[in-house]
């Protein structure tokens, strides 16, 4: 069975930095690009950024509200995925889901908080 | 950038009515357009894929259609455990754009 576990949410100040993880279990996690998608209290769905596999070179791709200050990278030995999240504005405040592969989102971790504020 | 527009933006059905929502996207995007099912405080899930394709475990009242900028999403007999959002997304693996619409959100009269 698919199973990603979001971690590392949490409450930051603006301007601080923040590292969530992804930990998958039930497929071979390093033949997979991972993607980030993160939801504004209230609001709708926004594709944050993804990585690829290291088959296909293990680039990585971002939204560009968070181009620059957010960065995915991956640790295949351990089957886990990070985004390392710096100059956190208030504007971050969102549940950040970790999901499988870049463009169909068939597995969906249950998401961690992360909350910008002062 | 590739927009996403959904309409309607809420609406209210019976159950057992048929319930269709529209997606538009500002180019054409092929048949690359997804759908989810999200309730609340859970993450989305996955419906239809490359427009028409239901996904593994998926009730078939759920169906999806159209190709270029037009798509349909439709549920043939709404049930009292689709109340959820529903979210049309885009994607286009070669530019690596990926776009949610801004959602629909479905209740029950």
């Amino acid at each position: 069975e698919v199973q990603l576990v979001e971690s590392g949410g949490g409450l930051v100040q603006p301007g601080r930095s923040l590292r969530l993880s992804c930990t998958a279990s039930g497929f071979t996690f390093g033949d997979y690009a991972m993607s980030w998608v993160r939801q504004a209290p209230g609001k709708g769905l926004e594709w944050v950024g993804f990585i690829r596999s290291k088959a296909y070179g293990g680039t990585t791709e971002y939204a560009a509200s968070v181009k620059g200050r957010f960065t995915i990278s991956r640790d295949d030995s351990k089957s886990i995925a990070y985004l390392q999240m710096n100059s956190l504005k208030t504007e971050d405040t969102a549940v950040y889901y970790c999901t499988r592969g870049m463009g169909v989102a068939a597995y969906w971790g249950q998401g961690t908080l992360v909350t910008v504020s002062s | 950038d590739i927009q996403m527009t959904q309409s309607p933006s809420s609406l209210s059905a019976s159950v057992g009515d048929r319930v269709t929502i529209t997606c538009q996207a500002s180019q054409d995007i092929s048949n690359y357009l997804n759908w989810y099912q999200q309730k609340p405080g859970k993450a989305p899930k996955l419906l239809i894929y490359d427009a028409s394709n239901l996904e593994t475990g998926v009730p078939s009242r759920f169906s999806g259609s159209g190709s270029g900028t037009d798509f349909t999403f439709t549920i043939s007999s709404l049930q009292p455990e689709d109340i959820a959002t529903y979210y049309c997304q885009q994607y286009d693996n070669l530019l690596s754009l990926f776009t949610f619409g801004p959602g629909t959100k479905v209740d029950i009269k």
